[in-house]
């Protein structure tokens, strides 16, 4: 079936790297944007930005610039995406999930469809002294 | 700041029907897509487009959109419905997405 999965939990100190995995299987791993997904503890969702899996090309939120150090890329051979995160601090503590994108154009109503449609288990990374 | 906000909070009778909100300029251009997310559980797609389900998504779920404003309707809620929904959209430069802030549906 198809599923994303993710790595497991991380325990960091501030100014540490993680690195978080996202292997997708039951698809084919180009077809798809992998997408990043934060959510802090009792918070909403927010969304980190797209990786586009053809090209290679990431998107980033403009939200997280200037404050949050990460990066998105992926290794084809293993159906997988990375979600790295340099210069950790507290504030950083959350589950990240990985989610598959979708988007189609329909020519009818001339909008796009997009949509989320498979995630991953999310890993929770902590970061503490 | 959200591009894209929702209610806090909404409840509803057990049986009942319920519209959560998502409202914002992009939505004008963009669809919304629909998000359920139960407490320690990775969200799940409910809605997509202009109102389609993803494969084992009740048929109680629908969506609609009319100016800026895109809703969810839950038509006979049930016990398993409380959970948190979220709105996603385009920015309005449309090279990003964004979530709403969420809305805690509780089922009374």
């Amino acid at each position: 079936q198809v599923q994303l999965v993710q790595s497991g939990s991380e325990l960091k100190k501030p100014g540490a790297s993680v690195k978080v995995s996202c292997k997708a299987s039951g698809y084919t791993f180009t077809n798809y944007a992998m997408n990043w997904v934060r959510q802090a503890p009792g918070q909403g969702l927010e969304w980190m930005g797209w990786i586009n899996t053809k090209s290679g090309n990431p998107t980033y939120a403009q939200g997280f610039t200037g404050r949050f150090v990460f990066s998105f890329s992926f290794d084809t051979s293993v159906t997988t995406a990375y979600l790295q995160i340099s210069s950790l601090k507290a504030e950083d503590t959350a589950v990240y999930y990985c989610a598959r994108g979708r988007s189609n154009y329909d020519f009818w109503t001339g909008y796009y469809v997009d949509a989320f449609d498979i995630w991953g288990q999310g890993t929770m990374v902590a970061v503490s002294s | 700041s959200s591009d894209v906000t929702q209610d806090p909070v909404v409840s509803v009778a057990l049986g009942q029907t319920v519209r959560i909100t998502c409202q914002g300029d992009s939505l004008r251009s963009y669809y919304a897509s629909w998000y359920q997310q139960k407490p320690g559980q990775a969200p799940v797609l409910v809605i997509f487009g202009k109102n389609s389900r993803p494969s084992g998504i009740p048929d109680r779920f629908s969506g609609s959109s009319s100016g800026n404003t895109a809703s969810l309707t839950i038509t006979g809620a049930q016990a398993e419905d409380e959970a948190d929904y979220y709105c996603n959209s385009r920015d309005s430069t449309g090279d990003h997405r964004v979530f709403g802030g969420g809305t805690k549906l509780t089922v009374l």
